[in-house]
């Protein structure tokens, strides 16, 4: 059975504050790595597609790291804003299906 | 560029029901594929469609099928609903059948209610 995994659940940070979470996943018949950024009642918006080892995005304020040896990746995002405020997916893929993790719910004051 | 349109947004039905849930694909895309999403829970897959043809199934039994269309638009139907169907159920665009690298496109869901 295939897994990925999400670290933390969730996260309260203040405004300002950077803020980076972890998915981990299968490291064999690796593909790809989807980030996706969901905010409630609206649709997943995808982030970063990351495909190589070592692959760095950036996207503003946001950016994502890939380790497929090891079978990680990090999202970082520089000085959380309010509307930063939104729950954070990772979905692995060995086929054509994702395969997610169950997020990362980041609440940012201001 | 239109996004990806479900409808309805919400849904309650009875057990024993069934269900159908319709996606309208982003434009310029041809393979939709089909997410369950259960409280508490990332969205697991159901199936995927490329060209009309089902390309791929995740574990879910028999009563859950879907078509798609000649414009690539999709359904997903249930049948003999049950209390465990309750969920939102997420559909998602793309283009073409690569192993995950392309992006995906998401609808906003449908709220699926069994009572």
């Amino acid at each position: 059975i295939l897994n990925v995994e999400q670290s933390p659940q969730s996260l309260h940070v203040q405004e300002g504050d950077s803020t980076n979470f972890t998915c981990s996943f299968p490291s064999s018949n690796f593909y790809a790595l989807h980030w996706y950024r969901w905010e409630t009642a609206k649709s997943p918006e995808a982030l970063f597609v990351m495909t190589l080892n070592g692959d760095e995005k950036k996207k503003g304020r946001i950016s994502a790291t890939l380790n497929t040896k090891e079978g990680y990746s990090y999202l970082y995002i520089k000085g959380s804003q309010p509307e930063d405020s939104a729950t954070y997916l990772c979905a692995f893929t060995d086929t054509d299906k994702l395969i997610f993790g169950t997020g990362t719910r980041l609440q940012v004051f201001p | 560029e239109t996004g990806v349109t479900q409808s309805p947004t919400h849904l309650i039905k009875t057990r024993g029901q069934q269900v159908t849930l319709r996606c309208s694909s982003q434009s310029g895309h041809n393979t939709v594929s089909w997410y369950q999403q259960a409280l508490g829970q990332g969205p697991q897959f159901i199936f995927q469609y490329y060209r009309e043809e089902e390309n791929g199934r995740g574990n879910f039994p028999p009563r859950f099928s879907g078509l798609q269309f000649p414009n690539y638009s999709s359904e997903l139907n249930v049948n003999a609903l049950e209390l465990d169907d309750s969920a939102l159920y997420l559909c998602a665009s793309s283009l073409g059948r690569g192993q995950g690298s392309y992006g995906y496109t998401f609808g906003s869901g449908t709220r699926l209610t069994v009572v």
